[in-house]
């Protein structure tokens, strides 16, 4: 079954950091480009990071930038997300995503984790 | 950034009836749309990409369709379990971007 599993969210001070995990099974992780989605609570989809396959390409919503650092272990299949000084305004539901992989420069996001609940707050 | 713009924000449907979803883009962004189907406690699951084209196990009642600005998410009998939110995103320009949203209630 193909399987993303997100972990390592919780409750953290502003000015905090947090390091989220994402195991993938079922499918060939070093052949697909990933993602971060995030969702704050009662409000839509933002999509915040994107790794490409073999890690050396990576890109970042503004909101994140400089934070945040995406980063891919392909022996281990996993994908980690970084952050960094933590705000109030990071709070939310992190998503790990797949990339359907058959468009170049990116596609849609076939596959999602469940998600991890990161709560920054003193 | 390509600001993706939906409408209606709340659709009330009868079970049986026809939904139809509208999604805009600020700018052109080819057939590279994608609409996500959200149910209360769950993650988002992909339901159309490259703007019509049915993702895996998705059921006939679901149509996508348009390019360019204008898209459109059509649910041709709405069953209990597709009430839900549905959100349309951009994957044709960084950085991705996806609507407000549409949530689609019982009437």
């Amino acid at each position: 079954e193909v399987q993303l599993v997100e972990s390592g969210g919780g409750l953290v001070q502003p000015g905090g950091s947090l390091r989220l995990s994402c195991a993938a099974s079922g499918f060939t992780f070093s052949s697909y480009e990933m993602n971060w989605v995030r969702q704050a609570p009662g409000l839509g989809l933002e999509w915040i990071s994107y790794i490409g396959s073999t890690g050396a390409t990576t890109f970042y919503a503004e909101s994140v930038k400089g934070r945040f650092t995406i980063s891919r272990d392909n022996a281990k299949n996993s994908l980690l997300l970084q952050m960094n000084s933590l705000r109030a305004e990071d709070t939310a539901v992190y998503y790990c995503t797949r990339d359907r992989g058959e468009r170049f420069d990116g596609d849609a996001f076939d596959i999602w984790g469940q998600g991890t609940r990161v709560a920054v707050s003193s | 950034e390509i600001v993706m713009t939906q409408s209606p924000a709340t659709l009330s449907v009868s079970p049986g009836e026809r939904a139809t979803l509208s999604c805009r883009a600020s700018q052109t962004i080819s057939s590279n749309l994608a609409w996500y189907q959200q149910r209360p406690g769950q993650a988002p699951r992909l339901l159309i990409y490259g703007a019509s084209t049915r993702a895996t196990g998705i059921p006939a009642r679901f149509s996508g369709s348009g390019s360019g600005t204008e898209f459109t998410l059509t649910i041709s009998s709405l069953q209990s379990e597709d009430f839900a939110v549905y959100y349309c995103q951009q994957y044709n320009h960084w950085p991705r971007t996806f609507g407000q949203g549409t949530k689609v209630e019982i009437k």
